[in-house]
């Protein structure tokens, strides 16, 4: 079992719709989860962070955390064009500055 | 506020040498994390380095190196260097073990 699995997709989405990614960790003792957006050619982009059970709320973004079904999920609300590209979970099983990624969602908004 | 940079951003390297890749995370930030990305394998943690010291590190053999010097500026050495070493090699940056922040990564090639 992978410690961090996503759905690798493609996921599309028409323009204006919700996008929705999920990713399950394996490491019950994780404290730390984050989503990471990479478009082709460049390095990863910090877009949420989640530390606690429960919705947190950016902009368009929400991070949604279930530790005890060890589920973590992106939603971004009113997808854009410019919303295309990869989002990696990422998992800190509690071991300092050690980020362990999925394997990423190629996500495709089209117009 | 600057961000990560990385230098060089792009390396051609043949079998059997060794290259030296550095890192300046964003400014306050301690800890600096180097990572490994390729098609197949996807973002692997290789090390972090926290005041100077190596914090935690990944599942790389000990071609792979690294340090930090007492300004937080990293460097990560990859010796006797192997096809398979062709990759993006990206390091983040945070002030602890929460959100860390990438680099724009150096583009290694090993022919």
């Amino acid at each position: 079992q992978k410690e961090v699995e996503q759905n690798s997709g493609p996921l599309s989405v028409p323009e204006g719709a919700i996008a929705s990614l999920n990713c399950t960790y394996s490491d019950r003792g994780s404290q730390s989860f984050f989503w990471y957006r990479q478009y082709s050619g460049k390095s990863p982009e910090l877009i949420m962070s989640i530390y606690s059970n429960g919705d947190k709320e950016d902009g368009r973004f929400t991070a949604q955390l279930n530790k005890a079904s060890q589920y973590v999920s992106l939603l971004i609300r009113d997808s854009q064009p410019s919303d295309s590209a990869t989002y990696l979970c990422a998992v800190n099983p509690n071991q300092g500055g050690k980020l362990i990624f999925g394997q990423g969602t190629e996500l495709s908004v089209k117009p | 506020k600057a961000g990560v940079t990385q230098t060089p951003r792009y390396l051609i390297k043949t079998r059997g040498q060794q290259v030296t890749l550095s890192c300046s995370p964003i400014s306050g930030h301690r800890s600096v994390s180097w990572y490994q990305q390729t098609p197949g394998q996807g973002l692997q943690f290789l090390f972090e380095y926290f005041s100077e010291t190596q914090r935690n590190k990944g599942n790389f053999p000990g071609r792979f190196s690294g340090r930090q010097f007492s300004n937080s500026r990293s460097e990560m050495n990859v010796s006797t260097l192997e096809l398979g070493d062709s990759a993006l090699y990206l390091c983040a940056s945070s002030v602890s073990q929460y959100e860390q922040y990438f680099g724009p990564g150096t583009r290694l090639t090993v022919t």
